[in-house]
């Protein structure tokens, strides 16, 4: 079974500052996809950014990029010029490709990490 | 194109009756996924329904609990008789059929308390 894994509960950044959040997973498929998602208090699930495990180069939107290592099944998350707007849980999420004829096509997701921004 | 929309987006209940949570999934969209937010906890996948279909349930807990996205209408979560541990934020989210990675687009969620 996949499991993902958000060891910072809370993280902590000055506005306009860079903050890393990061998130490991546990599979054994090749082809996957990787996402952030933000979650501010309105409780909406945004997505932030998303990354197709057969792609080397990192993502990148806007302010936001991350740093996927697939072979230590790591994918941090940076967030550059942090704003007041950016406070918020943040949830890394995994889903096995269609094309690798996975099962359930539902995300699995960690347990997320609280971001708070000090102005 | 209006979002996902669910209601209600709060219920409460009483221990022992039922609740009903409804999902109206993006237009076009004809995949729909049932996740459980417990608190301080990310979201937990219960089921994948295409429509007059269920796809999925491997996260549906064994009793009390069911799903429908019938041909017509809204998706439906149905919780029989509920405890107090079925307190939590129920989120739906609809994908479109086909392309390669097939987003997610969340709704709102229903926050479910029970007495």
């Amino acid at each position: 079974a996949q499991t993902v894994t958000q060891s910072q509960p809370e993280m902590s950044v000055q506005e306009a500052e860079t903050v890393t959040l990061s998130c490991t997973y546990d599979t054994s498929e090749s082809d996957y996809y990787l996402f952030w998602y933000k979650q501010p208090p309105s409780r909406q699930m945004i997505l932030v950014i998303r990354q197709e495990a057969y792609k080397q180069q990192n993502a990148t939107e806007n302010r936001f990029s991350v740093n996927f290592q697939k072979a230590a099944k790591s994918f941090s998350l940076k967030i550059s010029d942090s704003q007041l707007g950016d406070a918020a849980m943040y949830f890394c999420a995994y889903r096995v490709s269609l094309l690798s004829g996975g099962g359930a096509d539902g995300l699995t997701f960690g347990k997320g990490t609280h971001l708070i921004i000090q102005p | 194109n209006a979002g996902v929309m669910q209601n209600p987006r709060h219920l409460v209940r009483r221990r022992g009756q039922e609740a009903r949570l409804r999902c109206s999934p993006m237009k076009g969209h004809s995949h729909v996924y049932w996740y459980r937010q417990l608190p301080e906890e990310g979201l937990k996948f219960m089921v994948y329904l295409q429509k007059e279909n269920i796809i999925d349930e491997s996260g549906m807990p064994k009793e009390r609990f069911s799903a429908e996205f019938p041909k017509e209408g809204p998706s439906i979560l149905r919780i029989q008789q509920v405890v107090r541990g079925d307190s939590a934020a129920y989120f739906c989210a609809s994908s479109p059929l086909g392309g390669t990675y097939n987003e997610q687009f969340f709704g709102p969620g229903t926050r479910l308390t029970v007495l």
